[in-house]
C-alpha cells in the first residue's frame, strides 16, 4: 500500500476555500485516491474518490495532476462545521489479492475559525 | 436507509475479562471491516470479511482477538483476556464490494481498567 504524507494541521477562516494536499510518491497504476472526514467521536465519512484529473461532488473537489504523485482536496467556503480530521488514502481498488484494507495515517486536522 | 450500527457504544471492563463487540452492516453490503483507533491516532486495520470467503485476519494484533460473521451479515469482534493497551475505539465499516468507499459505524469505545 502506498504511503501518504499530509500536513498535520491547518487553520482557516470561515468562508475561505481550503486546499489540503497529500503526497503519495509511490502510487501504483491501479491505485485510487480516497478522502475521508472524521469528526470527534464519530467514524470516518467518505468524501470523494478519484483516479486522475479532477473529480467534483456536492461536498468537495479533488485535483490530481498527471503524474498522480499528489492530490489536493478542495473544500469551498468552509464553515465551522467543517472542523474535522481529513484523511487521504491510496489503495488498489481492483486488487486481486482478496482484500482492500484502508491504511489511515494521522490525517490533517482542519480548524475553522470564526 | 440505516447505516452501520455498532453496540455497545461504550464498554468499560476490567483487565483480564473477555468482551464482545457487535457490528450490524448496511443491508446488502458483502464486505465488512474492523478497525481500531487509539486516542489521537489514525485507524488500524484488524480484519476483513468478504462474502463467504475466508476472512483476512492479517491485522489482528494477537491471538486474543478474533471475529466472526454469521450469515454474511452481523459480525462480532471478541477480545479475550483484555489488557489496558486494548483500550481504543473499535470501528466497523462495510461496503458493497472490494474497493468501493467504506461506510463506517459510530464505533465502540472500549476502556480496560
Amino acid at each position: 500500500l502506498a504511503k501518504t504524507t499530509q500536513p498535520i494541521s491547518m487553520d482557516s477562516y470561515e468562508g475561505q476555500e481550503v486546499n489540503i494536499t497529500c503526497s503519495h510518491n509511490n502510487i501504483a497504476t491501479n491505485d485510487y485516491i480516497t478522502w475521508y472526514q472524521q469528526f470527534p467521536s464519530q467514524g470516518p465519512r467518505f468524501i470523494i474518490q478519484g483516479y486522475k484529473t479532477k473529480v467534483t461532488n456536492e461536498v468537495a473537489s479533488l485535483f490530481i495532476p498527471a503524474d498522480r504523485k499528489s492530490s489536493t482536496l478542495s473544500l469551498p467556503r468552509v464553515s465551522l462545521s467543517d472542523t474535522a480530521v481529513y484523511y487521504c488514502l491510496v489503495g488498489d481498488r481492483d486488487s486481486g489479492a482478496g482484500s482492500y484494507q484502508l491504511t489511515f495515517g494521522k490525517g490533517t486536522k482542519l480548524s475553522v475559525i470564526p | 436507509g440505516a447505516g452501520v450500527s455498532q453496540s455497545p457504544s461504550n464498554k468499560v471492563t476490567e483487565k483480564g475479562k473477555d468482551v464482545e463487540l457487535r457490528c450490524d452492516p448496511i443491508s446488502g453490503h458483502t464486505a465488512l471491516y474492523w478497525y481500531r483507533q487509539s486516542l489521537g491516532q489514525g485507524l488500524e486495520f484488524l480484519i476483513y470479511f468478504q462474502g463467504n470467503s475466508a476472512p483476512d485476519k492479517s491485522g489482528l494484533p494477537s491471538d486474543r482477538f478474533s471475529a466472526e460473521r454469521t450469515g454474511g451479515s452481523v459480525s462480532t469482534l471478541t477480545i479475550q483476556r483484555t489488557q489496558q493497551e486494548d483500550s481504543a475505539v473499535y470501528l466497523c465499516a462495510s461496503n458493497k464490494d472490494r474497493g468501493r468507499p467504506q461506510f463506517f459505524g459510530p464505533g465502540t469505545r472500549l476502556t480496560v481498567l
